[in-house]
């Protein structure tokens, strides 16, 4: 997966709990993006990242959190106010944001609420 | 709403045969590009075709693009069990940096 690294593959939340997905890449890439996926669906955009430090909201940014305080990292946190958190979570990078760039993806983390 | 659609939703051929999903998409787009996911896992980048392209190969691959219609089409040439995986079709638009996925094509590649 092109040096990207996400954990956990699995990951349980109780009702009420914040959890936090990992996403490092090593591949010096400066814009970094999270993704949703459901069942038979495409890739929604939660949040994207184009430099340390700052970060944009995406279509479905509600319930969620981010932060990027190193170029290798961006970690999301989904939080209790997300009311429906089951899905599929993809990180990906690209070396910048420009139109023509193409997306490198980490193997996803599986979220269930328990 | 999906910039991009895929079509069939789900695409069942025998090993060898060629396999085409289509892609149609809303609104002007400087480029469309082709991903591919195998089950569970993270997507993979495939081609690129810029808005002033007409058809693109990469080995297997071949990719049209027609901006009248507002579609495209990923050809896949003698197909192998191994390509079995989701293919997803992705436009940016304008000035945007970012990607907007279609829903994909479960393609099946029976041996």
């Amino acid at each position: 997966d092109g040096g990207i690294t996400q954990s956990p593959k699995y990951l349980f939340r109780k009702e009420g709990q914040n959890v936090t997905l990992s996403c490092e890449q090593n591949l010096n890439h400066d814009a970094m993006y999270w993704y949703r996926q459901d069942p038979g669906q495409g890739l929604r955009l939660i949040y994207y990242s184009q430099i340390v430090n700052d970060f944009q909201k995406g279509d479905i940014a509600e319930g969620y959190s981010v932060s990027r305080e190193k170029k290798e990292s961006f970690p999301l946190t989904v939080t209790s106010a997300q009311k429906n958190p089951t899905a599929f979570y993809l990180c990906a990078s690209s070396p910048q944001t420009g139109i023509e760039e193409k997306l490198f993806f980490g193997s996803g983390t599986q979220l269930s609420v328990l | 709403s999906q910039q991009g659609e895929e079509d069939p939703q789900a695409l069942s051929i025998q090993e060898g045969e060629n396999a085409t999903m289509n892609c149609s998409y809303k609104t002007s787009i400087n480029n469309l590009q082709w991903y591919r996911q195998n089950s569970g896992r993270g997507l993979v980048h495939l081609i690129l075709i810029r808005s002033n392209e007409r058809e693109k190969h990469s080995g297997r691959l071949r990719v049209t693009l027609d901006t009248s219609k507002k579609s495209s089409s990923l050809l896949i040439t003698a197909s192998r069990a191994a390509d079995t995986a989701s293919y997803f079709c992705a436009t940016a638009i304008g000035s945007a940096r970012q990607l907007t996925f279609g829903s994909g094509t479960q393609l099946t590649v029976l041996p």
